[in-house]
C-alpha cells in the first residue's frame, strides 16, 4: 500500500502531552518524517528519520515508530503548536513520496 | 541558507498546460545531496507529492499524474520547472517547490512559500 493514514483531528490541553499517529505499510521499511503547517504558511519539517529534530525545532517535539505506525509526540503542548501536522515517507516501491492526510491539532 | 521561490501564471485555462519555475538561491541544484520536488495542496486539503528530479536529470513522478507531468532542470539558471498538461479544475491548488534530502528518509527540509494556481476559463 502507498497510503499513510492519520486521525483528522486531535486536541490537547495546554501544557499536556499529545501523540499524533501515522499508519502505513511502507513505515515497516522506511522512516517517517513530520511537518507542521500553520494557516497560510508553508509546511515546516519538525521531525525527520523517525526521531531527529532540525535546528530550531523545540525539544518538546519527538518521534517514534513501531511496526507500521509512526508517532509524533509533543510534550508540554504550547498554544503556538496549534496547527496541521503531516507525516510523510517513501512509498512501498521506495521511488515515490507519500503524505498522510494530516491531523489538525487544537490546543485547548 | 537555501531559499526556493516559485514563479508562473496564477490562472490557467482548462485543457492548457500549467507551467511553474522554482528558482533556488543559496545552494546549487547540482548538489547530489538533494532531490528537487514539487508538492501541491488543494484548497483546504492535505499535501500531495507531485514528483522530484535529481541533478542527473532522473525524475520520479506521482503515478496518478505521470501521464501529464514533466519536471526538468535548468542548471545554468539554478532552476527547476514543472509542466502539467491538460489541466482541469481539479488541478487548482497551491503549488510548492521544495528540497528533498537524498538520504534514506528523504525528508522535505526546505519549502518555497507556495503559489496558488487556479484553473478556470
Amino acid at each position: 500500500s502507498s497510503e499513510l493514514t492519520q486521525d483528522p483531528a486531535v486536541s490537547v490541553a495546554l501544557g499536556q502531552t499529545v501523540r499524533i499517529t501515522c499508519q502505513g505499510d511502507s513505515l515497516r521499511t522506511y522512516y517517517a518524517n513530520w511537518y507542521q503547517q500553520r494557516p497560510g504558511q508553508a509546511p515546516v519539517l519538525v521531525i525527520y528519520a523517525k526521531n531527529n529534530r532540525p535546528s530550531g525545532i523545540p525539544d518538546r517535539f519527538s518521534g517514534s515508530s513501531s511496526g507500521d505506525t509512526a508517532s509524533l509526540t509533543i510534550t508540554g503542548a504550547q498554544a503556538e503548536d496549534e496547527a496541521d501536522y503531516y507525516c510523510n515517507s517513501r512509498d512501498s516501491s521506495g521511488n515515490h513520496l507519500v503524505f498522510g492526510g494530516g491531523t489538525k491539532l487544537t490546543v485547548l | 541558507q537555501v531559499q526556493l521561490q516559485e514563479s508562473g501564471p496564477g490562472l490557467v485555462k482548462p485543457s492548457q498546460t500549467l507551467s511553474l519555475t522554482c528558482t533556488v538561491s543559496g545552494g546549487s541544484i547540482t548538489s547530489g545531496a538533494y532531490y528537487w520536488s514539487w508538492i501541491r495542496q488543494h484548497p483546504g486539503k492535505g499535501l500531495e507529492w507531485i514528483g522530484f528530479i535529481y541533478y542527473s536529470g532522473a525524475a520520479f513522478y506521482n503515478p496518478s499524474l505521470r501521464s501529464r507531468l514533466t519536471i526538468s532542470l535548468d542548471t545554468s539558471k539554478n532552476q527547476f520547472s514543472l509542466k502539467l498538461s491538460s489541466v482541469t479544475a481539479a488541478d487548482t491548488a497551491v503549488y510548492y517547490c521544495a528540497r528533498v534530502s537524498s538520504t534514506a528518509s528523504q525528508q522535505v527540509d526546505c519549502w518555497g512559500q507556495g503559489t496558488l494556481v487556479t484553473v478556470s476559463s
